[in-house]
């Protein structure tokens, strides 16, 4: 069975760093893209960027190109998201994503297996 | 531009025929998958790279395109159906992915 395991929800403070998780198992995790999709309260979806772990490509939106890191560590088959200053205006769900059940090659295609998602709260 | 407009909403009748619309200029170049999301729970991929339809989902799901506007058709709509409902494309160059503003279906 396919799963993506998120960390908990978190809440912090303004300026504080944060790293969220997404784990994987059932699938080569160093042979497919995975990435992190934020939704703010009542809004809707974007795409922040991508990660092939088997050799640390790393796609970012511009949207969040600077503001966040996505890395991944093979070794224990997780992603993360990383923050070194948080904002208030990150307050958000974040979910983890990746294309495993089709024939996916792109950094650019859709997600079919999803994280539960991680609720990140920031405080000023 | 490299973004997608979707409707914010489209209201139909159980066993009628809902349409979907997303429009962009970069549609034409590259796929388009689909996402149904319901309140409190993570998307899930409805329509894979403009037409594939992954398993389990029924084949009431079903999508087309002319030009720049890609259509997500559900037919014989079901209660169920009533959700959230995004696009996905790229930008123009395909750099990144970008995500359509999302329909809210409501079930009459």
């Amino acid at each position: 069975e396919v799963l993506l395991v998120q960390s908990e929800a978190e809440v912090k403070k303004s300026g504080e760093s944060l790293k969220i998780s997404c784990q994987v198992s059932g699938y080569s995790f160093v042979s497919s893209w995975i990435g992190w999709v934020r939704q703010m309260p009542g809004k809707g979806l974007e795409w922040m960027g991508v990660i092939y772990p088997g050799d640390s490509d790393t796609r970012y939106s511009p949207s969040f190109q600077g503001h966040v890191t996505i890395s991944a560590d093979t070794s224990i088959k997780t992603a993360y998201l990383h923050w070194s200053s948080l904002k208030a205006s990150d307050t958000a769900m974040y979910y983890c994503g990746s294309p495993i059940a089709y024939t996916s090659s792109s950094s650019l295609d859709g997600f079919d297996m999803w994280g539960q998602g991680t609720m990140v709260t920031v405080f000023s | 531009s490299d973004e997608l407009t979707q409707p914010p909403s489209v209201s139909v009748s159980p066993g009628q025929t809902a349409r979907i619309t997303c429009s962009g200029d970069a549609l034409p170049r590259h796929y388009t998958f689909w996402y149904q999301q319901k309140p409190g729970q993570a998307p899930v991929l409805v329509i894979y790279k403009d037409s594939g339809r992954p398993s389990g989902i029924p084949d009431r799901f079903s999508a087309s395109s002319s030009g720049t506007t890609v259509t997500l058709t559900i037919s014989d709509v079901q209660a169920e159906d009533e959700a959230d409902y995004y696009c996905q494309s790229a930008d123009r160059s395909g750099t990144f992915v970008v995500f359509g503003s999302g329909t809210k279906v409501t079930v009459l």
